[in-house]
């Protein structure tokens, strides 16, 4: 059974861009989440997709935002980038969410220069 | 906001002895997981316990929901090099997102 995949592993940006990053999750899983990873901060959730509806967000700022489509695949888009955005941005899946246990992809690596 | 404790924050072994690790917080949890994460890699599922006293093992990993609901704990036996990384540790309660702590980096000498 395929795990969750996201693209692209590695990323190089510039202050002020943007970029959207990809989810596929397990199949059959319909909750998806997005969290960030720092050195300094850990892991620090983003927000969570249920059936093309974010259901939760955690204290990010509004350049950070997603969506998920109907095949439960999801993307994260974080516009004007800055050099604090550089982190490892990691997707997990599960089933409805609510309680279960995450499975997590292998992240993006995101590095603003 | 809720936040998570891991102790010690960084562990030196040597192969073959059993490692103790644990994670708390001023605030009751409903369900505890712990994780692994490799280099270059998303952390991995390990454990999850639902239940207050719940003591669940996973081949050589054995991990506890504490009876208070504020702590949980893993232990590791007869340890490997291939036990190295960074154990996290994660709560949650209903309607609520996961918290995760800050990690146990363990290191395993032959």
């Amino acid at each position: 059974k395929a795990g969750v995949t996201q693209t692209p592993r590695y990323l190089i940006k510039t202050r002020g861009q943007q970029v959207t990053l990809s989810c596929s999750p397990i199949s059959g899983h319909r909750s998806v989440s997005w969290y960030q990873q720092t050195p300094g901060q850990g892991l620090q959730f983003l927000f969570e997709y249920f059936s093309e509806t974010q259901r939760n967000k955690g204290n990010f700022p509004g350049r950070f935002s997603g969506r998920q489509f109907s095949n439960s695949r999801s993307e994260m888009n974080v516009s004007t980038l800055e050099l604090g955005d550089s982190a490892l941005y990691l997707c997990a899946s599960s089933l409805a969410g609510t309680g279960e246990p995450q499975h997590f992809g292998d992240g993006t690596r995101l590095s603003i220069l | 906001g809720q936040q998570l404790n891991q102790s010690p924050q960084s562990m030196f072994i040597q192969e073959g002895e059993d490692v103790s690790m644990n994670c708390t917080s001023s605030s009751i949890f409903n369900t505890w997981l712990w994780y692994k994460q490799d280099p270059g890699e998303g952390p991995v599922l390990l454990i999850a316990l639902y239940k207050a006293g719940e003591l669940t093992s996973n081949g050589r990993l054995t991990a506890q929901f504490g009876i208070t609901r504020k702590d949980s704990f893993l232990n590791i036996s007869a340890s490997i090099p291939s036990d190295v990384g960074i154990y996290f540790c994660a709560g949650l309660n209903y309607g609520q997102n996961f918290v995760f702590g800050p990690g146990t980096r363990l290191s395993v000498l032959p």
